[in-house]
């Protein structure tokens, strides 16, 4: 039991490329999330996934789309990178009870 | 943003001591969570309260929640060297829906140095 899974761990882009977050969980979750993380800001919510075929914005969502695959996994897209987007992307899932989030390792992203 | 806010930023404490870390929030909420970071790895859960309930245990953690004032405390008790972490309270907003998609809002979090 793997828990969620985010590859790849590091990743440096050129401003403009693209690229895809991919984001698995084996825990049968219906709901799904992406956040960001920057020094001082804590956790953003980028998107969200509540259930398998729905996404939805949250705070920060310029810039990205997401996928969402099929109940397993929930893909993060950056169409064109900006060194904005430069922060560490944490994709997390839960389920009805107990509504605690179960976390990915991360996913740290470097645009320069 | 509804983003909450914990206080201290930064806490050093001697092993044996503890530590108690504080959260603000802006909205009404159904829920509020802690987590715990550890350096360059992801967020783990570490206990929930509800918004009808007070205090809440779980081994030596304590948590306190006061809806009238929006604010929540965690202690530890005890510190450990291990305790060394990132500490994040998480709120689920009353707005929000409950399941599926119920949404969570993170503060800014308390970084603990526990010194040995």
């Amino acid at each position: 039991n793997a828990g969620v899974t985010q590859t790849p761990k590091f990743q440096v882009l050129k401003t403009g490329q693209s690229m895809t977050l991919q984001c698995a969980q084996d825990m049968n979750h219906n709901s799904m999330y992406w956040y960001r993380q920057d020094p001082g800001m804590g956790l953003r919510l980028i998107y969200y996934s509540a259930s398998e075929g729905t996404t939805d914005k949250g705070e920060v969502p310029n810039g990205y789309n997401v996928s969402r695959l099929n109940k397993r996994e929930f893909s993060l897209r950056l169409e064109s990178a900006a060194p904005s987007q430069t922060s560490v992307y944490f994709c997390a899932s839960t389920d009805l009870s107990p509504h605690e989030q179960y976390f990915g390792p991360g996913t740290r992203l470097t645009v320069t | 943003s509804q983003q909450g806010e914990e206080d201290p930023q930064a806490l050093s404490i001697q092993e044996g001591e503890n530590a108690t870390m504080n959260c603000s929030y802006k909205t009404s909420i159904n829920n509020l969570q802690w987590y715990r970071q550890n350096s360059g790895r992801g967020l783990v859960h570490l206990i929930l309260i509800r918004s009808n309930e007070r205090e809440k245990h779980s081994g030596r953690l304590r948590v306190t929640l006061d809806t009238s004032k929006k604010s929540s405390s965690l202690l530890i008790t005890a510190s450990r060297a291990a305790d060394t972490a990132s500490y994040f309270c998480a709120t689920a907003p009353l707005s929000s829906p409950v399941y599926p998609g119920n949404q969570f809002y993170f503060g800014t979090g308390t970084s603990l140095t526990v010194i040995p």
